[in-house]
């Protein structure tokens, strides 16, 4: 069955420390790989997306994350946070031979001053 | 202005007493999708649909009925709502092929 896994429920970190949030997907010949942040009360914003082309994928707010087939996984990263990212993180999973998108169970980001 | 609609956002009701969620889209997106969202499980989908008059069971759909007559409005229904329904909903909407979802702001429901 299609998955999604993000392997860690909570990381703090220090404001203007790097952050990496971790996903791993199940494998598939074609998968489109996304990276969804939700702020507090607030409904699901796309950050990035992978479709095809380069693994290294920018998005908004200073974020990228890389696209890794081999070791099936599309980590979010980010060199320096701010306390504005405090944030739940979701990373999604398009598989072509489905109709829909698997989440993962979701990454929440505290910043610390 | 591009946007996902949802009504109500909050909403606290009893056991057994029919509900509806609407959500309404202006993007002219096909795909329409309802997720409940709950603490730890991240977002399990409801039911989807391709387009009008087409839909399809998402991975939970147990309790909840859905119905898709015009593209731009896919209301969720909830015959008889249980406590195990209490949660947050998120309605989003893409075109076909594009999978990047817009989502609403959600409604939060309570079920007592």
């Amino acid at each position: 069955a299609q998955s999604v896994t993000q392997l860690d429920s909570q990381v703090p970190v220090f404001e203007e420390a790097p952050v990496e949030l971790r996903c791993n997907y199940s494998s598939s010949v074609s998968v489109y790989l996304f990276w969804y942040v939700q702020y507090p009360n607030q409904g699901l914003q796309l950050l990035l997306k992978y479709l095809s082309g380069s693994t290294l994928v920018k998005g908004i707010n200073g974020f990228e994350a890389e696209f890794n087939k081999s070791q099936t996984s599309f980590h979010l990263r980010k060199p320096s946070v701010h306390i504005s990212d405090t944030a739940e993180y979701f990373c999604a999973a398009a598989y072509s031979s489905a109709s829909k998108i698997i989440f993962g169970s979701g990454t929440r980001l505290s910043i610390r001053p | 202005e591009a946007q996902v609609t949802q009504n109500p956002r909050y909403l606290i009701t009893v056991t057994g007493k029919k509900l509806t969620v609407t959500c309404s889209q202006n993007m002219n997106h096909e795909y329409m999708s309802w997720y409940r969202q709950d603490p730890g499980l991240g977002l399990r989908q409801i039911y989807y649909s391709m387009n009008v008059e087409v839909t399809d069971k998402g991975d939970v759909p147990e309790g909840y009925k859905v119905s898709r007559k015009e593209k731009r409005n896919f209301p969720l229904i909830l015959e008889s709502p249980s406590p195990n329904q209490t949660s947050l909903y998120f309605c989003a909407s893409s075109l076909v092929g594009s999978y990047e979802q817009y989502f609403g702001p959600g409604t939060r429901l309570t079920v007592t």
